[in-house]
């Protein structure tokens, strides 16, 4: 079966912890991306990735590092930096950036 | 900088009606229009693709339009059923990452 994976579905922290979300795709895309959706605003993107070893800045990418070491992989850790880390995480891929397929998504509350 | 926009943000309507829903964009070079669906606490399911040249795509009861000259799409419903409930999300691609608007959330009362 094709498709992308997030993990876990549901995450809890204490405020002050580094934790990272995992987002894998075996459809071979090339893109992956993550947004960040709160309710009443949409979705955000935070970084995508259009190659293995490179990734570029979202619209709001601070708070956030990623990494993309395998072209099926592309965590994302929401750092102690991020101010209101509480939200619901999307993963995405796309093969040219202009089609994109969605994971089941990643609840994040931090306490 | 490309804007997405969707009216309206909520609206709820009896069983078998059919619904209009609306997207709005602000620059009309974009390469396609992606309609999806968004169950509470899912992912998104991508429903329609609409490419720029063309002008509608049609799925089962769904079909979306496109009108680039006017920065518009809408994705009609036909005769709506409670299962449809759902917030609908379209994107547009230009050359930048896909843009979203903030969703309608559609409520189909039985």
């Amino acid at each position: 079966d094709g498709g992308i994976t997030q993990s876990p579905k549901y995450l809890f922290r204490k405020e002050g912890q580094n934790v990272t979300l995992s987002c894998e795709q075996n459809l071979n895309h090339d893109a992956m991306y993550w947004y960040r959706q709160d309710p009443g605003q949409g979705l955000r993107l935070i970084y995508y990735s259009q190659i293995v070893n490179d990734f570029q800045k979202g619209d709001i990418a601070e708070g956030y590092s990623v990494s993309r070491e395998k072209k099926e992989s592309f965590p994302l850790t929401v750092t102690s930096a991020q101010k209101n880390p509480t939200a619901f995480y999307l993963c995405a891929s796309s093969i040219d950036g202009r089609e994109q397929y969605f994971g089941p998504g990643t609840r994040l509350t931090v306490t | 900088k490309q804007e997405v926009t969707q009216i309206p943000a909520a609206l709820s309507v009896p069983e078998g009606e059919n619904l209009v829903l609306n997207c709005s964009f602000t620059d009309s070079a974009i390469y396609n229009l992606q309609w999806f669906r968004q169950d509470p606490g899912k992912g998104l399911t991508s429903l329609l693709l609409i490419q720029s040249s063309q002008r509608e795509q049609t799925s089962g009861r769904l079909n979306a339009s496109l009108d680039k000259s006017s920065g518009r799409s809408t994705l009609y419903i036909a005769a709506s059923q409670p299962g449809d409930s759902a917030t609908y999300l379209c994107a547009v691609a230009g050359n930048t990452p896909l843009v979203f608007g903030k969703g309608t959330r559609l409520s189909v009362i039985a």
